[in-house]
């Protein structure tokens, strides 16, 4: 049972260049987010999604779009990267919005 | 606005015991959270919290104050694998979390 797995690992991309982070999880979690997160600040939430087929925004969604098209896919597609968007990013997912979220391992996203 | 106040680094000793404090102002309370998180790693779930008083897992404990706005992480019998960084959440009205940035903990022999 991998729980959350995120893609890529890591990645460098130029400034005005399109992204897609991917986001799988096999526990049938309904919920699911997006965050980033900063030297000296809190995980800020990007986007969000309560059950497949709907979507939210959360505290930073500019410049990020979402979908989520099943129950265990969520990806985060950074349009036109700028450097701002340097970050790590974490998905999370829980079984309801009321419970706790189980986290991805994280990617780390350099824009030049 | 909302906010989450945590000290930025601590300091304990192995075998010590060391209260890691949180404070908050939020639209809305529905249960506070404490994340454990590594260097390099994701956060991972440590205690949740949602009425007044203590919750006691192991070496951890939890401590919340609905009417105060704090919360304490309590560690005992400090490990050096206990060296991480220790998150506080809080659920708002609209049941997103609001994250403190994360308390820094050394943990020294």
């Amino acid at each position: 049972i991998a729980g959350i797995t995120q893609a890529p690992t890591s990645q460098i991309l130029a400034a005005g260049r399109r992204m897609t982070l991917r986001c799988t999880q096999d526990m049938r979690h309904n919920a699911m987010y997006w965050y980033r997160q900063d030297l000296g600040l809190g995980l800020r939430l990007i986007h969000y999604s309560n059950t497949a087929g709907t979507t939210g925004k959360g505290e930073v969604p500019d410049g990020y779009s979402v979908s989520r098209a099943n129950t265990d896919d969520f990806p985060l597609t950074l349009a036109s990267a700028v450097p701002s968007q340097t970050s790590v990013y974490f998905c999370a997912s829980s079984d309801s919005p009321e419970n706790e979220q189980f986290f991805g391992p994280g990617t780390r996203l350099t824009v030049l | 606005g909302q906010n989450i106040d945590q000290p930025t680094e601590m300091t304990a000793t192995e075998g010590a015991i060391v209260q890691i404090n949180c404070t908050y102002q939020t639209s809305g309370f529905n249960g506070l959270f404490w994340y454990q998180q590594h260097a390099g790693e994701a956060p991972t779930f440590l205690s949740y919290n949602v009425l007044d008083g203590l919750e006691e897992k192991g070496r951890f404990s939890s401590f919340l104050s609905r009417s105060k706005g704090y919360s304490y992480l309590l560690l005992k019998e400090l490990q050096m694998k206990d060296s991480a960084s220790y998150l506080c959440a809080v659920r708002d009205s609209n049941y997103q979390l609001i994250w403190g940035a994360g308390t820094k903990l050394i943990i020294k022999p």
